[in-house]
């Protein structure tokens, strides 16, 4: 059973750099066409995809974001991670990471819940 | 971009009522629609992909249907259990996927 975890500062000052590692357990990150994702949820509000990446790197951002965005992979680590710079209180929502396959979302983390403010 | 637009809002349900959640694509997607269900307080859960197929371990009272941009999920006969938000994804457009603003049931 392939499970996700999401770690990270739970509260982040405006301006600075959102941080979160995603630890996939259960398979290899390397294994499968699978692109790991991460998606996140404002207080109250639906679901916005922020980016994915391949196990080769490759990469995918959602274009609002693309200016603040990096998401990197450490294979060897079975990990991938978020890095959301100048972060506002716009950003504070529940990230989660999950897994994207050909057909959707299949396997989630349980989200973290990241506040930006001072 | 792709909108995915669902309706209702909110419904107002019973149990063992039959239920039927509408979504509906900007621009046909074909048949690359999921559905996913979300409790308060939980991470989504995948339900339906290539708009009809369930997902693993999903009731068979869940079902999904539509193609081009006009989707339904239907739940047979409505259990307490599945009182939750439910979203609709079209990934046709692929890598720029998107959901719908999802659906919330409740009694």
């Amino acid at each position: 059973q392939v499970q996700l975890q999401e770690s990270g500062p739970g509260l982040v000052k405006p301006s600075q750099t959102l941080s979160l590692t995603c630890t996939v357990s259960g398979d290899s990150i390397t294994r499968g066409s699978y692109y790991w994702s991460w998606i996140r949820q404002h207080p109250g509000k639906g679901l916005e995809w922020i980016g994915y990446i391949h196990s080769t790197g490759h990469t995918f951002y959602n274009t609002s974001l693309k200016s603040r965005l990096t998401i990197s992979i450490d294979t060897s680590k079975n990990q991938f991670f978020l890095n959301l710079s100048s972060v506002s209180a716009a950003d504070t929502a529940v990230f989660y990471c999950a897994r994207l396959t050909s057909s959707g979302y299949d396997y989630w983390g349980q989200g973290t819940l990241v506040t930006v403010s001072s | 971009e792709i909108v995915m637009t669902q309706s209702p809002a909110t419904l107002s349900v019973s149990p063992g009522e039959r239920v039927t959640l509408s979504c509906r694509a900007s621009q046909s997607v074909g048949r690359n629609v999921a559905w996913y269900q979300q409790k308060p307080g939980q991470a989504p859960r995948f339900l339906i992909y290539g708009a009809s197929t369930r997902a693993t371990g999903v009731p068979a009272r869940f079902s999904g249907s539509g193609s081009g941009t006009e989707f339904t999920l239907t739940i047979s006969s409505l259990q307490s259990e599945d009182l939750a938000v439910y979203y609709c994804q079209q990934y046709d457009k692929w890598p720029v996927d998107t959901f719908g603003q999802g659906t919330k049931l409740e009694i």
